[in-house]
């Protein structure tokens, strides 16, 4: 069955202190994997896309990897904008447009 | 103004009230869907459309119906809501040709069954 797991459910770090986001997958044939940033009353906004094992993306001070098994969204030195919940997606069926989501880790950052 | 227009951003109704949440978007975008987000469950897909002539069922579609009216508007009801369907509903788009998985996301109608 497809399946995202994220971890931790929750993270609460002081400014600054650089940390990693966990989102394991278990897909036939993982073809992207995507990371969303949603504020909290508002819809999920698009951060990356992620195709094969190797490649990085970098914005601002998140990056984001990935691995045969999993990816990281990787925070250096993070400040209070931040905090919000971070999900991680992937492409399910025949259509890439169709994703499942992972239930998200939700970050604050903690001046 | 959004790109992604969900109506109405609030809705309080009760056990067995038919209800019907909107979407519209001026993205020019071909694909919408509609999810629901409840805590620890995270985001899951009720229905999705790729063209005007094009209705899917997403891995949770039992107790809804949609209707792509336009290339731009997409609607989800609720024909006899019940408490379980209390959630927080997400209308997205995505462009059709271009498979990088972005999808844009309405700011979410919070629906409270009693």
């Amino acid at each position: 069955e497809d399946q995202v797991t994220q971890s931790p459910e929750a993270l609460r770090l002081q400014e600054g202190e650089s940390s990693s986001l966990n989102c394991s997958y278990t897909v036939s044939g993982l073809r992207g994997l995507f990371w969303y940033r949603q504020d909290p009353g508002k819809g999920p906004e698009f951060l990356f896309t992620l195709y094969s094992a190797g490649e990085e993306k970098e914005k601002e001070r998140l990056k984001a990897t990935l691995t045969k098994k999993e990816s990281f969204l990787h925070i250096t030195a993070p400040k209070p904008e931040d905090s919000a919940t971070y999900l991680c997606a992937v492409p399910i069926g025949g259509a890439t447009n169709k994703l499942i989501f992972g239930t998200g880790t939700l970050l604050a950052v903690q001046p | 103004d959004a790109d992604v227009t969900q109506t109405p951003r609030n809705r309080i109704t009760k056990t067995g009230k038919r209800i019907m949440l909107e979407c519209s978007q001026t993205k020019g975008h071909d694909r919408m869907y509609w999810y629901r987000q409840d805590p620890g469950l995270g985001l899951r897909l009720i229905y999705y459309s790729f063209d005007v002539k094009d209705i899917n069922k997403g891995e949770i579609s039992d107790g809804y119906s949609v209707s792509r009216q336009a290339q731009a508007k997409f609607s989800l009801s609720l024909e006899s809501a019940i408490p379980n369907q209390t959630a927080l509903y997400f209308c997205a788009t995505s462009r059709d040709r271009m498979n990088t998985g972005e999808l844009f996301f309405g700011e979410g109608s919070r629906l409270t069954v009693l």
